[in-house]
């Protein structure tokens, strides 16, 4: 069984800042990792996804994330934000399994003051 | 991009009532999730389906059933509601055909109310 934890439950940077979101996962074996974003009001829009080969993704937008094996993590970064990146952003992942499901974090809330 | 609708988008009813909440997509994807989305959690999986017919059970099904009738519609039913299953629910679909399995799209979510 698979987990995902985010740290952060909340996050606030100014317009123009850098930020990381920060996600933690547990799993024996192969695994899916993916960041989605939810504006408020909206369902979740995939952002982006690794599951082998360079650790570092992009996504849209100018989001990245970062895979580390050794430590269990998949960051998402985004090196200057804007105020419309004010969302909950959800890491999620899934053991290879062919099902498709994924579990999901319990997501950080993100807030651009301008 | 894959179209996912559904219907309602607001829905109140009362303990013990009999509610079903509609999803579409348009996409052709095969596998199709019903989720629920409380304050202070994640998206937590109700059933899913990776084909008209099929259904398999999610993570946390008690109280809900679900059929999907055909590519296209996917239906959750509560047929006993409780104030419990009051939630914000989201469908999505994804395709394995394309490599996207993990790849979902999710529709603009039902709210639910149960009093």
């Amino acid at each position: 069984t698979q987990t995902v934890s985010q740290s952060d439950a909340h996050v606030t940077v100014f317009e123009g800042d850098s930020v990381e979101l920060r996600c933690n996962y547990s799993y024996g074996g192969s695994i899916y990792l993916s960041w989605y974003i939810q504006h408020h009001g909206r369902g979740l829009q995939f952002l982006l996804k690794y599951y082998s080969g360079n650790p570092v993704v992009q996504g849209v937008n100018g989001f990245e994330a970062e895979f580390s094996k050794s430590d269990s993590s998949f960051h998402l970064r985004k090196a200057s934000v804007h105020w419309s990146d004010s969302a909950v952003y959800f890491c999620a992942v899934s053991g290879n399994t062919n099902t498709g499901k994924l579990t999901f974090g319990d997501g950080t809330v993100l807030t651009v003051k301008p | 991009e894959a179209a996912v609708t559904q219907s309602p988008r607001n829905k109140v009813t009362v303990t013990g009532g009999n509610v079903t909440l509609s999803c579409r997509q348009t996409n052709s994807h095969n596998y199709m999730y019903w989720y629920r989305q409380d304050t202070g959690h994640g998206l937590r999986l109700i059933h899913y389906s990776y084909g008209a017919g099929n259904l398999q059970i999610g993570d946390v099904p008690d109280g809900y059933k679900a059929t999907r009738t055909t590519q296209e519609d996917f239906f959750l039913l509560l047929e006993l509601a409780s104030p419990s299953q009051t939630s914000l629910y989201f469908c999505a679909s994804s395709d394995d055909r394309t490599g996207g399995l993990y790849e979902q799209y999710f529709g603009p979510g039902t709210r639910l109310t149960v009093l």
